[in-house]
C-alpha cells in the first residue's frame, strides 16, 4: 500500500482535460510544497512533469499543471494527446519519517 | 548536459547483498543543495523511493528498508553506491538513481535508464 493515494485509472478523449488526484497526510502533501510528478511511458523511466507543486520544468508543455489544497494535490492535463498516455506518480517529501513517498500510480488511457 | 547510468548485477541469490552503482555526469554532488536518490519499481507495481544522500554526505533511508541499505558517495568519480542486504524475490524490481536538488523541492529531476535486477536462486 503506497503512503499517497491516487485513482487507478483515468481516461479521457483527445482535446478534452483529465485531473489525477494525490491525497496524502498533513505530514507530506499538506505540510509541504515538495509535491511533484511523473510521467512514466511503459518500458520507459520516469520523467519529471511538475515540481514544488505547480511548476514545469523545462520543456513540459504548459497542457500540464499542478494544484494543491489541502492534503490532495493534483495534476490537470488539458488538450489530452494520444502521447500523453502513460502512467503518472506523485511524490512528496515527508517529516513524518525524513523520507519521500510516491503514490500507487494513475493509468491515464487516452480514448 | 545531466546523465545517469546505473550498473550492477542483474541477478542476485536470495540472502545475498546487491551492490549497485550510480554514475552520473554534468553535475557535482559536492555542489551544495545536490543530492541523488535511489528509487525501485517492480515489475507492474508502483515506484517505491529507497535512499537519498545528499552534498554534505547526510543520508536518509526508506524506513522499511533502512536496517537493510547503505548509500554511499565518492564525489571524485562521480559515483553513489547503493548496497541492499539479505535479498529476497520480493526485491525483485528495476531500480533506478534520480538527480534530487534541494532547488527544484528535492524533486527528481533526471532519472538514469533504470537496472532490472532479479532475485532468484
Amino acid at each position: 500500500q503506497s503512503a499517497l493515494t491516487q485513482p487507478p485509472s483515468v481516461s479521457g478523449s483527445p482535446g478534452q482535460s483529465v485531473t489525477i488526484s494525490c491525497t496524502g497526510t498533513s505530514s507530506d502533501v499538506g505540510s509541504y510544497n515538495r509535491v511533484s510528478w511523473y510521467q512514466q511511458p511503459p518500458g520507459t523511466a520516469p520523467k519529471l512533469m511538475i515540481y514544488e507543486v505547480s511548476n514545469r520544468p523545462s520543456g513540459v508543455p504548459d497542457r500540464f499543471s499542478g494544484s494543491k489544497s489541502g492534503n490532495t494535490a493534483s495534476l490537470t492535463i488539458s488538450g489530452l494527446q494520444a502521447e500523453d498516455e502513460a502512467d503518472y506518480y506523485c511524490s512528496s517529501y515527508t517529516s513524518s519519517s525524513t523520507s519521500w513517498v510516491f503514490g500507487g500510480g494513475t493509468k491515464l488511457t487516452v480514448l | 548536459q545531466v546523465t545517469l547510468r546505473e550498473s550492477g548485477p542483474a541477478l542476485v541469490k536470495p540472502t545475498q547483498t546487491l551492490t549497485l552503482t550510480c554514475t552520473f555526469s554534468g553535475f557535482s554532488l559536492s555542489t551544495s543543495g545536490m543530492c541523488v536518490s535511489w528509487i525501485r519499481q517492480p515489475p507492474g507495481k508502483a515506484l517505491e523511493w529507497l535512499a537519498l544522500i545528499d552534498w554534505d554526505d547526510d543520508k536518509y533511508y526508506s524506513t522499511s528498508l533502512k536496517t537493510r541499505l547503505t548509500i554511499s558517495k565518492d564525489t571524485s568519480k562521480n559515483q553513489v553506491v547503493l548496497t541492499m542486504t539479505n535479498m529476497d524475490p520480493v526485491d525483485t524490481a528495476t531500480y533506478y538513481c534520480a538527480r534530487t536538488p534541494s532547488l527544484g523541492g528535492y524533486s527528481f529531476d533526471y532519472w538514469g535508464q533504470g537496472t532490472l535486477v532479479t532475485v532468484s536462486s
